[in-house]
């Protein structure tokens, strides 16, 4: 089985830095997905780690430890239209599909 | 191109109904899932469809549960005998292999009366 663990919420300002973490259990694994979702919006993708190490992409950074298990989403220059659920999520060798994580709440504040 | 399509986007009914919910993915990608998602929870994992092969099933919570899809491309879910706990948002998604990204659908809003 696979289970993942990351905050419920965050609440930033603008223009600041907010960094999300994902932890996770997983059977094997193949790697570190993250989604973004604005109320009453479909999840859209915004990173995929398979690798050790920082995936970067505009202001939104995406880092994977395979060893601890561990990833985060880092989102720099925050703006409000940042205010989203932002969910992790993997896919281990027992399934075919990803499993997501409960997803955290960022509120982003003037 | 198109995105992902998803009819109808709400969906009222009355407990112990019949429900279908379509699924029309961006053309050309071999992989189609379906997930759903309670007010302010995460998503659920339904069913997994990849090419020919046979689909993973398990995510299904119940046997009144099941999905097709026809011709590589159009998807249905069908919930029989619908539940109150069945009301969520069903969102499909597609990607054109397992490990890319995944594209979704707006999503079928569904309310069991």
């Amino acid at each position: 089985g696979q289970s993942l663990e990351q905050p419920s919420e965050v609440t930033a300002v603008e223009g600041a830095i907010v960094q999300i973490n994902c932890t996770y259990q997983t059977s094997g694994f193949y790697g570190l997905s993250w989604y973004q979702q604005h109320d009453g919006g479909a999840p859209t993708f915004l990173s995929y780690n398979a690798l050790d190490g920082l995936e970067e992409t505009g202001r939104f950074s995406s880092f994977l430890s395979r060893s601890d298990s561990y990833g985060y989403l880092l989102l720099q220059e925050l703006q409000m239209k940042d205010s989203a659920s932002y969910f992790c999520a993997v896919r281990d060798t027992g399934r075919r599909a990803l499993t997501f994580g409960s997803g955290t709440r960022l509120q982003v504040q003037p | 191109g198109a995105g992902v399509s998803q009819s109808p986007s709400n969906k009222v009914t009355e407990k112990g109904k019949d429900v279908e919910l379509r699924c029309d993915p961006i053309s050309g990608h071999t992989a189609l899932y379906w997930y759903r998602q309670s007010l302010g929870q995460g998503l659920e994992f339904l069913i997994y469809f990849q090419g020919n092969s046979a689909p993973d099933k398990s995510g299904l919570p119940s046997d009144r549960f099941s999905a097709e899809r026809t011709g590589g491309s159009v998807s249905t879910l069908t919930i029989q005998r619908t539940q109150q706990e069945d009301s969520a948002v069903y969102l499909c998604a597609s990607s054109w292999g397992q490990d890319q990204p995944q594209h979704f659908g707006d999503g079928t809003r569904l309310s069991i009366l």
